[in-house]
């Protein structure tokens, strides 16, 4: 099973600033990553598909990129709503499976 | 517009069964292979189980295999979870999610999610 690890678990930052989030997999995955945004009491989001692609109606400030088994979710500005727990997902092998989390918390 | 809704969630006894639906809506839901993931309380997302489009191709997690079976009645626009042998570590809210792609090839991202049902194993 490909084993995918976020970094760091928690990020502290204020809104404005940049968010760099990162996840890393334990064998390719060529470009078939996906990034998803979870609120408390909420289901996930999916933010970004393949990599670096925004779905839809997702707003600018959310970027992605990597490819193999290096990739990094960028949120240009944090706004208010952004602060939530993100998880990034493989579809390149059987059994699809999520990294552990990123919590973006105000500092 | 997408809409997803779980039921069939609630508490059950170490070794009894449940049988999760969803409802789908706003879609072709014959046309879109679909998942279920689950969280535990507190715990990261864990996919669970896909069926293609047309009921074929199912995949399942180690941890719920021989146990859980995916299926799906297109005619009413829902997709099933029968958990049967359940552990307390099955308790988790569970989701069914549809797959961005449209009788693809290989599985999409996973792009809209119900809100999910709570499943509770203890005695």
């Amino acid at each position: 099973e490909i084993v995918l690890t976020q970094s760091p678990a928690t990020l502290s930052l204020s809104p404005g600033e940049r968010a760099t989030l990162s996840c890393r997999a334990s064998q390719s995955v060529g470009s078939l990553l996906a990034w998803y945004q979870q609120k408390p009491g909420q289901a996930p989001r999916l933010l970004i598909y393949d990599a670096s692609n925004r779905a839809t109606g997702i707003p600018a400030r959310f970027s992605g990129s990597g490819s193999g088994t290096d990739f990094t979710l960028t949120i240009s500005s944090l706004e208010p709503e952004d602060f939530a727990v993100y998880y990034c997902q493989q579809r390149s092998r059987w059994p699809l499976t999520f990294g552990g989390g990123t919590k973006v918390e105000i500092k | 517009q997408v809409q997803l809704v779980e039921s069939g969630g609630g508490v059950v006894q170490p070794g009894g069964s449940l049988r999760l639906s969803c409802a789908a809506s706003g879609f072709t839901f014959s046309s879109n292979d679909m998942h279920w993931v689950r969280q535990a309380p507190g715990k990261g997302l864990e996919w669970v189980t896909f069926t293609r489009y047309d009921g074929t191709n199912l995949y399942y997690a180690d941890s719920v295999k021989g146990r859980f079976t995916i299926y799906r009645d297109n005619s009413k626009n829902t997709l099933y979870l029968q958990m049967n042998s359940l552990r307390a570590d099955d308790t988790a809210v569970y989701y069914c999610a549809k797959d961005q792609s449209i009788r693809g090839s290989w599985p999409g991202p996973l792009e809209y999610w119900g809100q999910g049902t709570l499943v509770t194993v203890s005695s």
